[in-house]
């Protein structure tokens, strides 16, 4: 059974750089055909899509978010971290980690963990 | 914004039949997965391509899509249906977006 668990500081500074790791359990990153991703989820709102890095070691951004974000695969191949950059407020939310099928289908998440951004 | 709308509130009576719906563009190129979210839990896969469900989702869950549209239908809806619903697909673009949700009430 494959097993996510995001970790991280739950409180960051504006404009400063936000990092997340989910360790994953029960799978490697590297192996299969998977979407290793973040999504986050605004108090109160829906969810927003962030990116991916592919098994491949390819990743994908949000367009939106493209310019401030990256996902890297730790060299153990059982970690996989997000860091978002310049946060504001704006970015508080809860962020899951999540593996898809494809880049739309995730059928294992995280539990999540909420990240407030403030001073 | 998402490209991908979807009402923000049905109700259905215990029993019945609900249908969710999810209008996009890119609907017309792309299946749309489904997903439930209960209070303070993550997304659950509930429906994905042209209309499977994940091991250990009821067979009262069904999707289906229609030019623009996509759908999940619950089909004599539990009380443990009512949650958040939220398609996931591709956009305009390619890349990934989620739709805006529908709050599900079982009266």
């Amino acid at each position: 059974q494959v097993h996510l668990q995001e970790s991280g500081p739950g409180l960051v500074k504006p404009s400063q750089t936000l990092s997340l790791t989910c360790t994953v359990s029960g799978d490697s990153i590297s192996s299969g055909n998977f979407y290793w991703s973040w999504i986050r989820q605004h108090p109160g709102k829906g969810l927003e899509w962030i990116g991916y890095i592919h098994s491949s070691g390819s990743a994908y951004y949000s367009p939106s978010l493209k310019s401030r974000v990256t996902i890297s695969v730790d060299t153990s191949k059982t970690q996989f971290s997000l860091k978002l950059t310049s946060v504001t407020a704006a970015d508080t939310a809860v962020y899951y980690c999540a593996r898809g099928r494809t880049g739309y289908e995730y059928n294992y998440w995280g539990q999540g963990t909420l990240v407030t951004v403030s001073s | 914004s998402s490209e991908l709308t979807q009402d923000p509130a049905v109700s259905v009576a215990l029993g019945q039949t609900v249908r969710i719906t999810c209008q996009g563009d890119s609907l017309r190129t792309y299946y749309a997965s489904w997903y439930q979210q209960k209070p303070g839990q993550a997304p659950v896969l509930v429906i994905y391509g042209e209309n499977d469900r994940p091991s250990g989702i009821p067979d009262r869950f069904s999707g289906s899509s229609s030019g623009n549209i996509a759908s999940l239908t619950i089909t004599g809806a539990q009380a443990e249906d009512e949650a958040d619903y939220y398609c996931n697909s591709r956009d305009s673009s390619g890349s990934f977006v989620f739709g805006t949700g529908t709050t599900v009430t079982v009266l």
